[in-house]
């Protein structure tokens, strides 16, 4: 388990309904990011957390997505009735959180890959 | 609100052929520099990262980047590309902020 896990690979799902997707960071690593990259777009800010504190959530689209992190490891990102916009690369990293936010380096996992009918 | 540009979203090389990735940015402030790669199947790493000193940045497999204070640029440079470069590449600036801010990406293509 040396590097950042995600699942799933891939989520297709119907317009309207709910889905989680899980990020297992690096062990260890006290921060965790989500990004989104939707088709010929950068990759997309959502939220960051690190440690005991509270998460930045100001990368969030809107209100039916939120993102829980459980005893400092495994975060899930929730998006509730689902959007067709909402369809893109899910992608979660971690970093040691031992230095600068703003110089460490981010290691990321593979991705989910949301589709949504 | 700062942002990221990389001007060339496709690129095809023959192998040894040289390669300079633009990347832009827009804030006025210190930032900190990065380019990340994504290999076909395979998920992004780093390349290379600046944040202070020498101004010319070495990174893995030959590349190299070149912080341009005045023209908010910070391009990415091999001297000779191979196939096994053939990837995504991505430029990102974080302004002293928690946040990554990334530019939408450079496909490279090497043909041998």
């Amino acid at each position: 388990g040396a590097g950042v896990s995600q699942s799933p690979s891939n989520k297709v799902t119907e317009k309207g309904k709910d889905v989680e997707l899980r990020c297992d960071p690096i062990s260890g690593h006290t921060a965790l990011y989500w990004y989104r990259q939707s088709l010929g777009q950068g990759l997309e800010f959502l939220i960051y957390f690190q440690g005991n504190s509270a998460p930045d959530k100001s990368g969030l689209p809107s209100d039916r997505f939120s993102a829980e992190r459980t005893g400092g490891s495994v975060s899930t990102l929730t998006i509730q009735r689902t959007q067709q916009e909402d369809s893109a690369v899910y992608l979660c990293a971690s970093s040691s959180g031992a230095g600068a936010a703003s110089t460490d380096t981010q290691y990321f996992g593979p991705g989910t890959r949301l589709t949504v009918l | 609100a700062q942002s990221v540009s990389q001007h060339n979203h496709h690129v095809i090389l023959s192998e040894a052929a040289s390669l300079e990735l633009g990347c832009n940015y827009s804030y006025g402030g210190t930032v900190n520099l990065f380019w990340y790669v994504q290999y076909p199947g395979q998920h992004l790493q780093l390349l290379l990262k600046y944040f202070s000193g020498d101004p010319l940045v070495k990174g893995i497999k030959g590349f190299e980047a070149e912080f341009i204070k005045s023209k908010f640029s910070f391009n990415l440079r091999k001297p000779s590309v191979q196939w096994s470069d053939t990837a995504e590449y991505f430029c990102a600036v974080n302004a002293n902020t928690d946040k990554l801010i990334f530019g939408t990406g450079t496909r490279l293509q090497v043909f041998p």
